[in-house]
């Protein structure tokens, strides 16, 4: 079955950096990624899309790579703001379902 | 951009009691929803696939006679959860597409259920 890794240690950076969110998968071949925010007691925030046959996607301050080779993507926030804290889920899928990482805890400290 | 709405967002009840989650597209028609449980510090799992219309289709482990899904309308999707024990406690999200054929999922607020 599809296994999808999103390092499970909090990462911690200072305000006005880029922070680098990591996903790996294996077993799997999706259609395309999402990554998605999470505040705690709160349902997931759609962020960015990517599809397989994309390599980069950006939106503001975000930017998504997508390596099919690799099987891994990369999500970036520049300058980054205290209230970007909150964990960080990506899911791989197709129209029909998404599977979901464990998400990465981000802190971001003034 | 699309609301999706969940109630009620939290609940308590008795071990052996029922309780229905109901999720509603607010402003646009879903042809298919999702329901995902999380419990604290983990993923979401995804339980089952429901499509208006017809059975859900749920998740290898998902036991559909106790998670019971009803798809009934293009904005309205309920979850049930039979019987329910301690070990169901956990935050179930529902998720839905618009009709439209985008990629893009909207999540509902989650619903915090409780069992004693």
């Amino acid at each position: 079955s599809q296994k999808i890794e999103q390092n499970s240690e909090a990462l911690n950076i200072q305000e006005g950096k880029t922070a680098t969110l990591t996903c790996n998968y294996t077993n799997y071949s999706p259609a395309y990624l999402q990554w998605y925010r999470q505040d705690p007691g709160r349902g997931p925030v759609f962020l960015l899309l990517i599809r397989e046959n994309e390599k980069e996607k950006r939106k503001e301050r975000l930017k998504v790579t997508f390596d099919t080779t690799l099987k891994q993507s990369l999500f970036h926030i520049t300058a980054s703001q205290p209230a970007d804290s909150a964990t960080y889920l990506c899911a791989l899928g197709d129209f029909n379902k998404f599977y979901f990482g464990s998400g990465t805890k981000l802190n971001v400290k003034p | 951009g699309a609301v999706v709405s969940q109630h009620p967002s939290w609940v308590i009840c008795k071990s052996g009691t029922s309780v229905k989650i109901e999720c509603r597209s607010l402003d646009f028609q879903a042809t298919t929803m999702f329901w995902y449980r999380q419990f604290p510090k983990q993923s979401l799992m995804l339980m089952a696939t429901s499509n208006e219309g017809s059975k859900a289709t749920y998740e290898q482990g998902v036991e559909k006679d106790k998670f019971l899904i009803n798809h009934a309308s293009l904005t309205l999707s309920t979850l049930t959860v039979t019987s329910a024990h301690p070990e169901d406690s956990s935050f179930y999200i529902c998720s839905a597409r618009d009709n439209i054929g985008s990629d893009e999922q909207y999540f509902g607020p989650g619903t915090r259920l409780t069992v004693t």
